[in-house]
């Protein structure tokens, strides 16, 4: 069974610019959740996606981050304008129906912005 | 919202000796309580979970306890090996398909 995969893997942008992470899940798995996980700290929720439709997204900066999983499988997030703050690693993870299913989370893409 | 407080930081062990680490939570409708391990460059990996209505769960040489009262759960590695070496987090959440409140993360090393 294939993982969780992201795309890039790294990323460098100066501040004010703009750029988008990529996820595609498990195959089949309904939800997709993306996770900021800041250097030496837990990784903190941003947005959770229940097939195409937005379950909580309480924590995302909304200012300056979006995201979308269009047809339900693949998503991507943004972030414009950047902010130095902003740098850090951004995991996908997504899980399958059920009350207690696991979380499968990718490798996530190390965002610095200088 | 929930809160989870996680100790200790960091964590040295030699290779054989047990390793414990321990994780507190406000939310007492919190109960699914998943610990994962975080290797360089890689995302985390559920390693043990434990629901509510459980208070111990052991798979070969790890193990998680859970105190609902006192609103605290821990891991317990035994036998430990070089490959434990890695960043352990504990989470909470109302069943896994909610958010997942991490804790801050232990950096276990295991010294051979």
């Amino acid at each position: 069974e294939a993982g969780v995969a992201q795309s890039p893997r790294y990323k460098i942008i100066e501040k004010r610019q703009s750029v988008a992470f990529w996820c595609n899940p498990i195959s089949g798995h309904a939800t997709l959740y993306w996770y900021q996980q800041i250097l030496g700290q837990g990784p903190k929720l941003l947005i959770q996606f229940q097939n195409n439709g937005v379950v909580d997204d309480s924590q995302l900066p909304k200012d300056r981050f979006s995201a979308e999983r269009l047809k339900g499988v693949d998503s991507t997030l943004k972030i414009q304008p950047a902010k130095l703050e902003d740098s850090a690693v951004y995991l996908c993870a997504s899980s399958g129906q059920g009350h207690y299913n696991e979380q499968f989370f990718g490798p996530g893409t190390r965002l610095t912005v200088l | 919202g929930e809160n989870v407080e996680q100790h200790p930081s960091t964590l040295s062990v030699q290779e054989g000796d047990s390793a414990v680490i321990k994780c507190t939570y406000s939310d007492s409708a919190s109960n699914y309580f998943p610990w994962y391990k975080q290797e360089l460059g890689k995302g985390p990996q559920l390693i043990i979970d434990i629901r509510s209505n459980v208070g111990e769960k052991k798979d070969q040489r790890i193990a998680v306890t859970l105190n609902k009262t006192a609103k605290h759960f821990s891991l317990h590695i035994t036998e430990t090996q070089p490959e434990d070496s890695a960043v352990y987090f504990c989470a909470a959440s109302i069943g896994s398909a909610r958010q997942l409140t991490f804790g801050s993360g232990t950096q276990l090393t295991v010294l051979p």
